[in-house]
């Protein structure tokens, strides 16, 4: 079966850093994804590894260990419009596979 | 470049009736995928099309049907709607050979079923 599983909840302060973690178990393992989602709104593409290792952009970056069936998503200066929720969503397949999604970390940033 | 559009917006029905919505994808890309979206969770995978065919399906009823029209936009149909219908219904669109083949959602259609 597929399984995702991140955090339901975080709360983090206005100018800190925050590292949202996110495990998974899928059938097959081509790629992990991760969206911001504003409450209401789409989801918007932040990141995506497929090689273990650190991604980097801008004050979001994202790491991946295949091995461990492991990713984390890391926030630096945390500004109020960070709060959101975070998905983090692997593809199982070869080529534009759809994407299985975890439930969502909410993230709240508090001054 | 517009993104990914959807309508409507918003939509109330009641048990029973049927709902089609609809998407347009970013210019360029062929394939479309739905998404329903749960309050409190993560997107469920519905349908994935590219090039007029399907090529996905999730754990979905036969209620659900969805197509693609040539220029790529595409439509979902839900019938005899119930109560747990209810959610927000994402398109995304990508192209497919790209790296890496991300996808991007439209703001989605917000159904609420009574």
């Amino acid at each position: 079966g597929q399984n995702i599983d991140q955090p339901t909840e975080m709360t983090a302060t206005e100018g800190a850093i925050v590292q949202i973690n996110c495990t998974y178990q899928t059938s097959g393992f081509n790629g992990l994804f991760w969206y911001q989602q504003h409450a209401g709104e789409a989801p918007t593409f932040l990141s995506y590894n497929v090689l273990d290792g650190l991604e980097e952009k801008g004050r979001f970056s994202s790491f991946l260990s295949r091995s461990k069936g492991y990713s984390y998503l890391l926030l630096k200066e945390l500004q109020m419009k960070d709060s959101a929720s975070y998905l983090c969503a692997v593809r199982d397949g070869s080529g534009n596979t759809p994407l299985v999604f975890g439930k969502g970390t909410r993230l709240s940033v508090i001054a | 470049d517009a993104g990914v559009t959807q309508s409507p917006t918003h939509l109330i029905k009641t048990r029973g009736q049927h709902v089609t919505l609809r998407c347009s994808p970013i210019s360029g890309h062929k394939s479309v995928s739905w998404y329903q979206q749960v309050l409190g969770q993560g997107p469920q995978f519905i349908f994935q099309y590219y090039e007029k065919e399907e090529r996905g399906r999730g754990n979905f009823p036969d209620r659900f049907s969805a197509r693609q029209f040539p220029n790529y936009s595409s439509e979902l149909n839900v019938n005899a709607l119930l109560l747990g219908d209810s959610a927000l219904y994402l398109c995304a669109s990508s192209l497919p050979g790209g790296f890496p083949d991300t996808q991007y959602f439209g703001p989605g259609t917000r159904l609420t079923v009574l």
